[in-house]
């Protein structure tokens, strides 16, 4: 059962505006949240993280938006550029200290 | 060189056979996972280790076995492969509790015919 969610397989957005990848999860243990970008041939790198004490986390271009209440996360990219084409996953995990459950993955497309 | 090495990177084999993809590490990480990757379903945990001496079955588990030689080596086996165990296998460390980041190798595409 997908206790991670990434209802988007694929998104194409134009180089220099925004996009913006959903998550939702499902298991309310949940209260570290990660993502992690896949270029093909190559493992996913980790990207941005939030714990459920914050909900909004910003590196540079990328932020990432907690929900708590909706149990949904969001990753946008300003500006999107097209060396963030890749393979985008969410993951979350407890304190518990298992392991991350992942997403499906949505891929994204940055057109020129 | 990578912080974490998979090999082998490709390997085609048949139905039945024995396979090992070997993963080692050079960060010093206690937390040892391997994930497969199938189109379309995402990262899905087969084992993982949080030391030398734990060992824990993921959610796919079934037609896998692993073994932790030390800590900067973990190996998934698949002692007789099927053709829907074709997939591609990545192996990840984590320093801690798995708050944090895992770090990963490039990953072993593997081929069951």
């Amino acid at each position: 059962d997908q206790q991670v969610k990434q209802n988007s397989p694929s998104l194409s957005v134009q180089e220099g505006r925004i996009s913006i990848l959903n998550c939702d999860y499902t298991n309310s243990m949940f209260d570290y949240f990660l993502w992690y970008k896949k270029y093909p041939a190559e493992g996913p790198t980790f990207l941005i993280s939030i714990s459920s004490i914050k909900d909004k986390n910003e590196d540079g271009r990328f932020t990432v938006f907690l929900n708590k209440s909706a149990k949904h996360l969001s990753l946008h990219i300003v500006p999107s550029q097209p060396g963030d084409s890749a393979v985008y996953f969410c993951a979350a995990s407890a304190y518990s200290g298992y392991a991350l459950n992942f997403g499906k993955g949505t891929s994204l497309l940055v057109t020129p | 060189d990578a912080d974490v090495t998979q090999t082998p990177r490709n390997r085609i084999t048949k139905t039945g056979k024995r396979i090992m993809l070997e993963c080692s590490q050079t960060k010093g990480h206690d937390r040892m996972y391997w994930y497969r990757q199938d189109p379309g379903l995402g990262l899905q945990l087969i084992y993982y280790s949080f030391d030398v001496k734990d060992i824990n079955k993921g959610e796919i588990s079934d037609g896998y076995s692993v073994s932790r030689q030390a800590q900067a080596k973990f190996s998934l086996s698949l002692e007789s492969a099927i053709p829907n165990q074709t997939a591609l296998y990545f192996c990840a460390t984590s320093p801690g509790p798995t708050t944090g980041e895992l770090f990963f190798g490039e990953g072993s595409r593997l081929t069951v015919l």
